[in-house]
């Protein structure tokens, strides 16, 4: 079975920290891809970045930077001096190699408090 | 525009009334994704086109739900005899052709309530 695990349901921090979201994941395929979407109030689903099984490079992306761990089978994203901007809730999935669809997380929700 | 388009935004049926949600993918994108999340959950698949044709539709909960996209392009998903549990927002998703690498880009939904 494939399963996508966000443990962390809130994170509240204050305007300036850093902070990391988890992402756990379940898959039997040797081949997959994962996933980072934010959605703010507005509701839309924002693409982030996308990863390969085969390429466990870490990323970084301005303030944003991804931590990709096939020995543990994690995805982590943190963001560094987060802003108000920041607060949204944030999914992890993971789509498959053979199929099309991605598997969710729950989703995690961070507020950044000024 | 040049994202994803759904509407309506927002829709408000009776239990046991029939609705249509709709959505018009990027330009080009001939692959077209539906999902539904629900209320402080992640989006669940539902179904799958890949141009006319539903390729994966292991998602839909019921036979009460049915999707089509007859010239490729524009799709509509179609809800029988709704339900009060059929509340949440449906997400629809579009991708470029054949390539299962490429990322799934999301329109603003559709909030469906029934009462």
């Amino acid at each position: 079975a494939q399963k996508v695990t966000q443990a962390q349901t809130e994170i509240s921090v204050v305007e300036k920290e850093d902070v990391t979201l988890d992402c756990v994941y379940e898959t039997r395929d040797t081949t997959y891809y994962l996933f980072w979407y934010k959605q703010p109030p507005s509701g839309e689903l924002v693409f982030l970045i996308r990863r390969n099984s085969f390429d466990e490079q870490n990323e970084i992306s301005g303030r944003y930077s991804w931590n990709f761990q096939k020995s543990t089978s994690s995805f982590n994203f943190t963001i560094t001096a987060s802003q108000v901007v920041d607060s949204a809730v944030y999914f992890c999935a993971l789509r498959s190699s053979n199929t099309g669809k991605l598997i969710f997380g729950q989703g995690t929700t961070l507020q950044v408090k000024p | 525009g040049a994202g994803v388009s759904q509407t309506p935004s927002n829709k408000v049926t009776e239990k046991g009334k029939y609705v249509e949600l709709r959505c018009d993918p990027i330009s080009g994108h001939t692959a077209l994704y539906w999902y539904r999340q629900s209320l402080g959950q992640g989006p669940e698949f539902l179904i799958y086109f890949q141009g006319t044709g539903a390729a994966d539709d292991s998602g839909l909960p019921n036979d009460r739900f049915f999707a089509v996209r007859p010239e490729g392009s524009v799709s509509t998903l179609k809800i029988q005899r709704t339900e009060r549990g059929d509340s949440a927002v449906y997400l629809c998703a579009s991708r470029k052709a054949g390539v299962f690498t490429d990322t799934q880009y999301f329109g603003p939904g559709t909030r469906l309530t029934v009462l």
